[in-house]
């Protein structure tokens, strides 16, 4: 079945440095993509998404491509903010069902 | 405003009892689903809906019940069957899948049990 493995947390980071956080994916027909954000307490929200390949998903400084070659969709920000701390999820919606999986979720530290 | 709305926050019941946790949506979506976030293993998918009157099990779903009567609602019984049910419990709902419509989430239900 469909999976999502991301990479696990947690991200410590300082102000202003780069993020990369890795997700590759499993699924059958054409998926597509999407990294969500929980900060503390609450559900999650959207960050960004992408829908087919070589298709780019942009928000806030973050961006993520979706890779069919490799069945990737990294998340990176060029400078993380102290803001930025939360846990990250990426996932992935099923081509030929509305079935949606959640990988494990990485929680990013920012430092000032 | 249009949302979703999971109720109660927070919710305690002893072991043995069954409990019900509420998910409301007025955004006209056709699919909803039912998340179990516990520390260290994200979201498990629990139950998910593509239609009223239509449910399939998601990997967790040993120990949980679902009803869809309405395309509002998508309530989930946590039976005393569940092994474990102390967890944090996410309700998601998204309009039918062309295109990679995105989820949109309530705010969750912490349940405890004693």
């Amino acid at each position: 079945g469909d999976s999502v493995t991301q990479m696990e947390g947690p991200v410590t980071l300082s102000e202003e440095a780069f993020l990369t956080i890795n997700c590759t994916y499993t699924a059958t027909g054409y998926p597509s993509l999407f990294w969500y954000v929980q900060y503390p307490g609450e559900g999650l929200q959207l960050l960004l998404k992408a829908t087919k390949a070589d298709d780019k998903g942009s928000n806030k400084g973050f961006e993520a491509t979706y890779r069919k070659e490799t069945t990737s969709f990294h998340l990176e920000k060029g400078s993380v903010q102290v803001s930025d701390s939360a846990v990250y999820f990426c996932a992935v919606r099923g081509g030929n069902t509305d079935k949606l999986i959640f990988g494990t979720g990485t929680r990013l530290q920012v430092f000032p | 405003d249009g949302g979703i709305t999971q109720s109660p926050k927070y919710l305690f019941r002893k072991e043995g009892q069954n409990v019900t946790l509420s998910c409301e949506q007025n955004l006209n979506h056709d699919a909803m689903y039912w998340y179990r976030q516990d520390p260290g293993q994200g979201l498990r998918l629990i139950y998910y809906s593509q239609i009223v009157n239509d449910f399939q099990k998601g990997d967790i779903a040993e120990g949980y019940s679902v009803s869809r009567e309405k395309k509002e609602s998508f309530p989930l019984t946590v039976t005393s069957a569940q092994k474990n049910p102390t967890a944090f419990y996410l309700c998601a709902s998204s309009p039918p899948g062309q295109g990679g419509p995105e989820a949109f989430f309530g705010q969750g239900t912490r349940l405890t049990v004693v």
